[in-house]
């Protein structure tokens, strides 16, 4: 079964750029989350999908951040213009059911931004 | 709101000596707790979950957790540690409803020879 899929593994820009980033979920996954992991700290969520409906944005700067889950299978999540606070490694989850909080979430290998 | 503590940041261990790595939990009702490792330059990996049931929860690659309801802790042990175990391991608990996970700040595990 493939995992999860992310790219661009690296990226570099200056402040003000935008960058997107993409994710493919495993197959047949109603959930897809977002999360932000900034050096020495946790993942924190960003956004979570469920199917293509958010469900849960409440972490989002969502003046400068947004995301979209097309069909509810890939997604994007973009940042503009960016933040020299925005770097951190974006990670890509999904899990199998819609509704439930016992469900293993599977991670992709992340993108590392940094921001100059 | 849910929270997580790791109180320790950094731990060494030889090689071949066991492994405790602590995790404190805050939450109002009964918690989901997971834990999961990351190696460098990787995504996480789920180790083993707890959710009800026997509160020795057993896990991939040797691992195992205990949930202590009275100390609101679900620690993480491995009896003899391996070199290949040096990574970042994480605690996290989820609330119900949509499944939100919120992690704890990580202990990087080192492992000497």
């Amino acid at each position: 079964e493939a995992g999860v899929a992310q790219s661009p593994r690296y990226k570099i820009i200056e402040k003000r750029q935008s960058v997107a980033f993409w994710c493919n979920p495993i197959s047949g996954h109603a959930t897809l989350y977002w999360y932000q992991q900034i050096l020495g700290q946790g993942p924190k969520l960003l956004i979570q999908f469920q199917n293509n409906g958010v469900v849960d944005d409440s972490q989002l700067p969502k003046d400068r951040f947004s995301a979209e889950r097309l069909k509810g299978v890939d997604s994007t999540l973009k940042i503009q213009p960016a933040k020299l606070e925005d770097s951190a490694v974006y990670l890509c989850a999904s899990s199998l059911a819609v509704r439930t909080s016992t469900d293993t979430q599977y991670f992709g290998p992340g993108t590392r931004l940094t921001v100059l | 709101a849910q929270s997580v503590t790791q109180p320790d940041i950094h731990i060494t261990v030889s090689e071949g000596a066991s492994l405790e790595l602590r995790c404190n939990y805050s939450y109002g009702a009964t918690p989901y707790l997971f834990w999961y490792v990351q190696s460098p330059g990787q995504g996480l990996q789920l180790l083993l979950k707890y959710f009800s049931g026997d509160t020795l929860v057993q896990g991939i690659k040797g691992f195992e957790a205990e949930f202590k309801r009275s100390q609101s802790s679900f620690n993480l042990r491995k009896p003899s540690v391996h070199w290949s175990d040096a990574a970042e391991y994480f605690c996290a608990v989820g609330a119900t409803g949509f499944q939100k996970l919120v992690f704890g700040t990580g202990t990087r595990l080192l492992v000497s020879p």
